[in-house]
This record gives structure tokens, C-alpha cells and sequence, in this order.
């Protein structure tokens, strides 16, 4: 158990509509990441927060949004969905956003689209 | 822009024995980090053993340890004394830090043990 939660662990939803996924980082850590592992992308970056703020984002479509709250739980917003989002999302963390810390994996978000 | 490739879809190798996942990635820069992740079944993904590229000597974690080859742009795991636990879904990964600190995975070898 990384202490990175994620919720829903699985999640069915038609194409068209707008769903949330929910991460707690691990107890002190300021900073969280989002992946997206797909079948035909692979494991790919998708947006990073530190302490409330953006600080970097990857290949995240528009549809797609997040947010990192005081309490420090991130939400990745997922709208007009497509088939093709269907994925794994995973949420990581770490204490400070530098490279020396290591991420630790939420369990994801098993996400399937029909 | 960063790349990784595993060229070993699929591996496999009996209990006990002694098995190397290949790994190979392309960079300009001169200090990163390397990773190997291992995704078993239950779809968690563990760190396994990380490497940095400005130290020499391979890092090492009990029956895993690693072939880094800077100038090679290699970075190979080694699994000794192979458990039927370790039947898993490997990423190499890659990390240089700076403002995104984000990882870059390669494609994974899905490593089968046989009892």
C-alpha cells in the first residue's frame, strides 16, 4: 500500500458524458501527478500540481481538467468522453515536486467508456 | 524529446533462474534519473529500483539490480533467483527532472516465471 488512494476504483459511463476521479497523495506530500496508461498510448503524463498549483502539464486533452485542492487532494475532470479515453488513470505523489523524490502510485481508476 | 523503448514485448524464464530486461532511451541531458516499475496483476505500480546517471556504480535492491551504460544510453534489469511473485509487467522509465518532473515510460516486457 503506496497511502496514495484513489476513487472510484472502476467506473462504466457512456460516450458523451463528464466524470470525476478522485486522488489523496500520501500524507505530506505537496505535489501529485496524473497518468493515463491506454492500450494504444501506453503510460503517459498527463498533468502535475504542486501545493495548489499547475506546474507542468503532459499530453491532456482539452476535455480533460484538473484541479489540486487546499486539503491537497487533486480531481481530474473528464468531459465528452470517447471510447478512446477508455484507460487506467493513475494518480502519484510525492513530497516535493524534484526529481530526488521518488512518486508513489495510487492503486487507479479503471475507466471504460461505451 | 525523451524516448524510451523496450524491444522485449514478452519474456519468459523458469523459477530460480536468472532472467535481463533490455531498456535502451535517448536524452541530450547529462543528469537524470532512471527507473524500473513493475506492474503485477493487481495493477500497482512499484518502484523497483532506481539509477542515477551522474553515479557510476549500478544500483542494486536484493535479487534486482541494474546494467547502466551512460555513453550506451542502456539501462538493463537483472532478476536473480526468479520467483513466481515476479511475474509482472516491467516499465523502464525515464526522469530528468527540471520544472515537470514527470515520468516517460517505455512499452513494457511482460515477464512470465514458470514454476
Amino acid at each position: 500500500d503506496s497511502g496514495v488512494t484513489q476513487t472510484p476504483k472502476h467506473l462504466i459511463t457512456a460516450t458523451g458524458q463528464r466524470v470525476t476521479l478522485r486522488c489523496s497523495p500520501r500524507s505530506g506530500d505537496l505535489s501529485v501527478y496524473w497518468y493515463q496508461q491506454s492500450l494504444d498510448q501506453g503510460l503517459q503524463f498527463l498533468i502535475q500540481y504542486y501545493n495548489g498549483e499547475e506546474r507542468a502539464k503532459g499530453n491532456i486533452l482539452e476535455r480533460f481538467s484538473a484541479q489540486q485542492f487546499p486539503d491537497l487532494h487533486s480531481e481530474l475532470n473528464l468531459s465528452s468522453l470517447e471510447l478512446g479515453d477508455s484507460a487506467l488513470y493513475f494518480c502519484a505523489s510525492s513530497v516535493q515536486p524534484g526529481v530526488y523524490y521518488e512518486q508513489y502510485f495510487g492503486p487507479g481508476t479503471r475507466l471504460t467508456v461505451t | 524529446a525523451q524516448t524510451v523503448t523496450q524491444s522485449q514485448p514478452e519474456m519468459s524464464v523458469q523459477e530460480a533462474e536468472t532472467v535481463t530486461l533490455s531498456c535502451t532511451y535517448d536524452t541530450s541531458e547529462s543528469n537524470y534519473y532512471l527507473f524500473w516499475y513493475k506492474q503485477p496483476p493487481s495493477r500497482q505500480m512499484i518502484l523497483v529500483i532506481r539509477q542515477e546517471a551522474y553515479k557510476q556504480q549500478n544500483a542494486t535492491e536484493n535479487r534486482f539490480s541494474v546494467n547502466f551504460q551512460k555513453a550506451a544510453k542502456s539501462f538493463s534489469l537483472k532478476i536473480s533467483d526468479s520467483q513466481l511473485g515476479d511475474t509482472a509487467m516491467y516499465f523502464c522509465a525515464f526522469n530528468h527532472g527540471g520544472a515537470t518532473n514527470k515520468l516517460i515510460f517505455g512499452t513494457g516486457t511482460l515477464l512470465a516465471v514458470q514454476p
